[in-house]
């Protein structure tokens, strides 16, 4: 059965800072998407980035970017230049094209001033 | 575009009754997905519907149920209530099926006593 994996759950920063949350994921599928999405507190929850398997190139959006190691499972997301509104907690998730979405069990984040 | 709806926002139940609740898609979105947000148990998918047929279906006992109606919006149902049901009950839409980037609704908070 396919799994992910958030090792940290919970981390801090220094606004303006770099910040790298980890994931791992077990799959024996070879066509898949994954991605990070991210709830603030008391707000719905968002989509950051997503990864397409068959791609290479690593996805960015603005200051957020991903390491997307397919041989290794592992897809972490990169937070540059951190800020304030970054705060939140930050969930990975894995979906093949035969089964249903699966969420880690989600990184909490801290901005700190 | 509006973004998706969800009713209603709060609600607490006592243990035994049955709870309804309403997920409005984003327009055109034909797929709705339900998920079960806990501190404990993180987000656990329920079910998952495109077109009025159930797609997916989680690990949970028969007491919840789902519906989709012509015009993609849907309903669960969680009935005979246990106070282990309190939980962030949140709902997904998206285009199609398989990897499609899914669009939360801000969850409905439902409180079992």
């Amino acid at each position: 059965a396919q799994t992910v994996t958030q090792s940290q759950p919970e981390m801090s920063v220094q606004e303006a800072e770099t910040v790298t949350l980890s994931c791992t994921y077990d799959t024996s599928e070879s066509d898949y998407y994954l991605f990070w999405y991210k709830q603030p507190p008391s707000r719905q929850m968002i989509l950051v980035i997503r990864q397409e398997a068959y791609k290479q190139q690593n996805a960015t959006e603005n200051r957020f970017s991903v390491n997307f190691q397919k041989a290794a499972k592992s897809f972490s997301l990169k937070i540059s230049d951190s800020q304030l509104g970054d705060a939140a907690m930050y969930f990975c998730a894995y979906r093949s094209a035969v089964d249903k979405i699966i969420f880690g069990k989600g990184t909490r984040l801290h901005i700190l001033p | 575009k509006a973004g998706v709806t969800q009713t209603p926002r709060y609600l607490i139940k006592t243990r035994g009754q049955q709870v309804t609740l309403s997920c409005s898609p984003i327009s055109g979105h034909r797929s709705v997905s339900w998920y079960q947000q806990t501190p404990g148990q993180g987000l656990q998918f329920l079910f998952e519907y495109f077109s009025e047929t159930q797609r997916n279906k989680g690990n949970f006992p028969g007491r919840f149920s789902g519906r989709q109606f012509s015009n993609s919006r849907s309903e669960m149902n969680v009935s005979t209530l246990e106070l282990g049901d309190s939980a962030l009950y949140l709902c997904a839409s998206s285009w199609g099926l398989a990897m499609e980037t899914q669009y939360f609704g801000p969850g409905t908070r439902l409180l079992v006593l």
